[in-house]
């Protein structure tokens, strides 16, 4: 079955410190990956999202992600957060060509200031 | 230019009532997508519409879960008697036709909070 796992629920870091979120799926054939960001009393929005070639993919807010097809991963990476970086984080993987839409459970992120 | 949109932002309802939840996607955008957040968890995919059709309706959770969209616009989710299990926020999202910048890329709206009592 499709699948999505981040396999942190809740993150707290100080600011500049560096994060890392991990996401791995399972879906089969080629697909499309997402990072969604939902800060606080805001709609989920894109951070960023890898379709073909180069797989660092950098997004806003000096956000970045690395595809590695070997691990089924999509780690999701900034090496120095800051305060309003808090927010809940979304993985997400659609087939190539696609529609369908696979989330993982979210990431709560708290920076401390 | 406007996002999308959703009505009522809430909605509390007794158990056994249908409820109907509306979603205005952004102008132009051929896909349209319904998912529901429960408390502490992910988004739990629904539905999607390409155009007025919606060729894959595997995420409704049961027969009493139907959504239709008119005009390539407007879509509404109707859930007939409802249940507490229900009671969870209902997100709407639509994307742009192939060919773009932003092909695949979905823009969310506010969601609408359902509560069953």
């Amino acid at each position: 079955a499709q699948s999505v796992s981040q396999h942190n629920h809740h993150v707290i870091l100080s600011e500049a410190a560096s994060l890392e979120l991990g996401c791995n799926y399972s879906y089969g054939g080629t697909v499309n990956l997402f990072w969604y960001v939902q800060y606080p009393g805001q709609h989920l929005q894109l951070l960023l999202k890898y379709f073909s070639g180069d797989p660092l993919v950098k997004g806003i807010k000096g956000f970045e992600a690395e595809f590695i097809k070997s691990k089924f991963s999509f780690n999701l990476r900034k090496p120095s957060v800051q305060w309003s970086d808090t927010a809940e984080y979304f993985c997400a993987v659609t087939n190539t060509g696609g529609f369908k839409t696979i989330f993982g459970a979210g990431t709560r992120l708290f920076v401390k200031a | 230019g406007a996002g999308v949109s959703q009505s009522p932002s809430n909605k509390v309802t007794e158990k056994g009532k249908d409820v109907e939840l509306r979603c205005d996607p952004i102008s132009g955008h051929t896909a349209l997508y319904w998912y529901r957040q429960s408390l502490g968890q992910g988004l739990e995919f629904l539905i999607y519409f390409q155009g007025n059709s919606a060729p894959d309706k595997s995420g409704l959770p049961s027969d009493r879960f139907s959504a239709e969209r008119t005009g390539g616009s407007v879509s509404t989710l109707t859930i007939q008697r409802t249940q507490q299990e229900d009671s969870a926020v209902y997100l709407c999202a639509s994307s742009p036709p192939t060919g773009g910048s932003s092909y695949n890329e979905q823009f969310f709206g506010p969601g609408t909070r359902l509560t069953v009592l």
